[in-house]
């Protein structure tokens, strides 16, 4: 079983709808979540970064992690065809060492 | 801007003939990390630097083999490149202080490496 398990998609979304994005985890020693957004042959650029559970909002992005179920997500109001990319969920623990491990990322296409 | 370099952004090689991968931050950014990515999958770590502290991940393969000469710069040499090394490589940083954002990494547009 992998540490962090994340849908790859794709997901196909009409622009202006709401985009749920998931990530489940195995290892509640995980603290520092953060999502990456990767556009096609390009390096994943940060988006959003939360420490524990609760949600953080960010213009139309809103992050939210429940510690208890070892489930975060990230939702994307008002989608736009700019929008389409690879999102990548991240997670770091310090417990025993610094470790973070990245979820293989869910593809998401809005269409125009 | 200050920023994640990575040089050239497409390398192709033979089988078997080495390559160097370059990386440069302005960030200042004391931690300095390369990953493979393959289609589709997580970026997998394959070593950091801590300052000057090498740290290797257990199973990254010998043929790979990295350098930072100074803060700024690091590399990434693989020996004798195979087919299954065909991948993006990112070189990413992270700032130091504060442990909640130890952990942020900031990554380079990656290096795409064909291996004919």
């Amino acid at each position: 079983q992998k540490e962090v398990e994340q849908d790859p998609g794709p997901l196909s979304v009409p622009e202006g709808a709401i985009v749920s994005l998931n990530c489940t985890y195995s290892n509640s020693a995980f603290q520092y979540f953060m999502w990456y957004r990767q556009y096609s042959r390009k390096g994943p650029e940060l988006l959003m970064y939360t420490y524990s559970s609760g949600n953080k909002e960010d213009g139309r992005f809103t992050a939210q992690v429940d510690k208890s179920s070892k489930y975060i997500s990230l939702f994307i109001r008002d989608s736009q065809p700019s929008d389409s990319a690879t999102y990548l969920c991240a997670m770091t623990t310090f417990t025993g060492g610094f470790k973070t491990i990245f979820g293989a990322g869910t593809r998401l296409f809005v269409k125009a | 801007d200050a920023m994640v370099i990575q040089n050239p952004r497409y390398q192709v090689t033979q089988f078997g003939k080495p390559v160097t991968l370059s990386c440069s931050q302005t960030l200042n950014h004391n931690v300095m990390y390369w990953y493979q990515q393959k289609s589709s999958q997580a970026p997998k770590l394959l070593f950091h630097y801590y300052d000057k502290d090498f740290n290797n991940e257990a199973d990254t393969p010998d043929n790979f083999q990295s350098r930072r000469p100074n803060t700024s710069f690091c590399f990434l040499d693989i020996r004798s490149p195979g087919l299954g090394d065909a991948a993006m490589y990112l070189c990413a940083t992270s700032r130091p202080g504060l442990a909640e954002t130890k952990n942020i990494q900031y990554f380079g547009a990656g290096t795409r490496l064909s291996v004919l």
